[in-house]
Parts: C-alpha cells; sequence; structure tokens
C-alpha cells in the first residue's frame, strides 16, 4: 500500500528563519511527487512536481528535492506570508495519488 | 480565469436528506476527482473519473454518488447523508495524463455538516 508520511506536523519558524519539510514516501512505480500550498478556507495550491531522485525545483524562497525515499521542501528566509499547510502526494500506477497529513508552518514576525 | 468552481461553500443538512454538491471546470480537463479532508486523515479519495462517462472508486466511495455526463462538471451526490459524511469536500481536476503525473487543480471546498 502507498504511504505519505509528513514531518513535522507543525513547524513555527521566526521570520528570516531557513528550515526544511520532511516528505516520506513509499510507492511502487513513482511517477511523481507534489508540493502543494493550503490555506484556511482555501483549496491545495499546486507548487511543484518531482519526477525522479536528484531533481530539484525552486520558486522564491521554496526549494523542493527528491530522493527515492524522501522529499524535502526547504524554506530559505521565510516571511509570514509563507504561513500555510503544506502537503505532499506521491502518485504511482492506476492513476493513484497519495496524500500526506500535511505540515503547518507559522512564520512570526 | 481557469479555474475549478464548487457549490454550495458551506452546507447544513439533516441525516437522510439528499443532496448534491456541484463542481464546474473550464479548463477542458479530462480527470476529475472528488476528496474529503477530515483532520489527521489528510486528503482521501472518493471519486474519480476519466472522462465522459467513465468514473471509479476511489479509496472511501461508501454513501456517496457521482456522475460525468457532461466534460466540465462533476457533481458528488450523498443520497442518505449521515453524520460520519460530516467534512471538508474538494473536487479537483487535471489534464490530459490524469493526476498520475500532472498537478491537480482544487476548488475552493465545500464544509458539509450533518447532523
Amino acid at each position: 500500500e502507498d504511504q505519505v508520511t509528513q514531518s513535522p506536523e507543525a513547524l513555527r519558524l521566526q521570520e528570516g528563519e531557513s528550515s526544511s519539510l520532511n516528505c516520506s514516501y513509499t510507492v511502487s512505480g513513482l511517477r511523481g511527487l507534489f508540493w502543494y500550498r493550503q490555506d484556511p478556507g482555501k483549496g491545495p495550491e499546486f507548487l511543484f512536481t518531482l519526477y525522479s531522485a536528484g531533481e530539484e525545483k525552486e520558486k522564491e524562497r521554496l526549494k523542493a528535492t527528491l530522493t527515492k525515499k524522501e522529499s524535502f521542501l526547504h524554506i530559505t528566509a521565510p516571511k509570514p506570508e509563507d504561513s500555510a499547510t503544506y502537503l505532499c502526494a506521491s502518485s504511482g500506477g492506476y492513476q493513484k495519488v497519495t496524500f500526506g497529513t500535511g505540515t503547518k508552518l507559522q512564520v512570526i514576525p | 480565469e481557469a479555474q475549478v468552481t464548487q457549490n454550495p461553500r458551506y452546507l447544513i443538512t439533516v441525516t437522510g436528506k439528499k443532496l448534491t454538491v456541484t463542481c464546474s471546470q473550464n479548463m477542458n480537463h479530462e480527470y476529475m476527482s472528488w476528496y474529503r479532508q477530515d483532520p489527521g486523515l489528510g486528503l482521501r479519495q472518493i471519486y474519480y473519473s476519466m472522462n465522459v462517462e467513465v468514473t471509479d472508486k476511489g479509496d472511501v466511495p461508501e454513501g456517496y454518488k457521482v456522475s460525468r455526463k457532461e466534460k466540465r462538471n462533476f457533481p458528488l451526490i450523498l443520497e442518505s447523508p449521515s453524520p460520519n459524511q460530516t467534512s471538508l469536500y474538494f473536487c479537483a481536476s487535471s489534464d490530459r495524463g490524469g493526476q498520475a503525473r500532472s498537478p491537480l487543480h482544487f476548488g475552493n471546498g465545500t464544509r458539509l455538516t450533518v447532523t
């Protein structure tokens, strides 16, 4: 059975304090690893897709990386507007996507 | 603007009273799906559709029905809602190739309370 585990569940950072969110996955035949951002009262918003180990993608203060077992979302010098819940999802065979339960990030000014 | 639109945003109903949550997308996506989101459980797939007239069960289909008569619309039907279906529901769509390699575009959610 495919599994996605995110850690930590919650993270509180001071503005400018860099950190990383972890996503461990177990999936047969990974076709893609996705990161989404979810703000309160809204649907998840797509950030990145990673397809193979070693791949990296960046967008502003966010950088996503992928290994054969984990993905990391690195946040460099975060700002309060980066506060949100970050979701990781893996896609395997049979059009199956499995979501993690998310990391709730709070960035304090 | 490309978007997935769900209605209503909030819904309070009583046990056993049939309801429909509508979902429409304007991106000409073939793939559409319904999820429910519960604290500590994350997003779980209820049903999905690869194209018009093609639907299949996700992880938690019990108590739900769907139909896909048109490409843009994918309504979720609860014929006899029960309190354990109280949740936050999301509709999502994806372009050709389905969700396996393409990202999902989500609606803003429907918060359902069944008393």
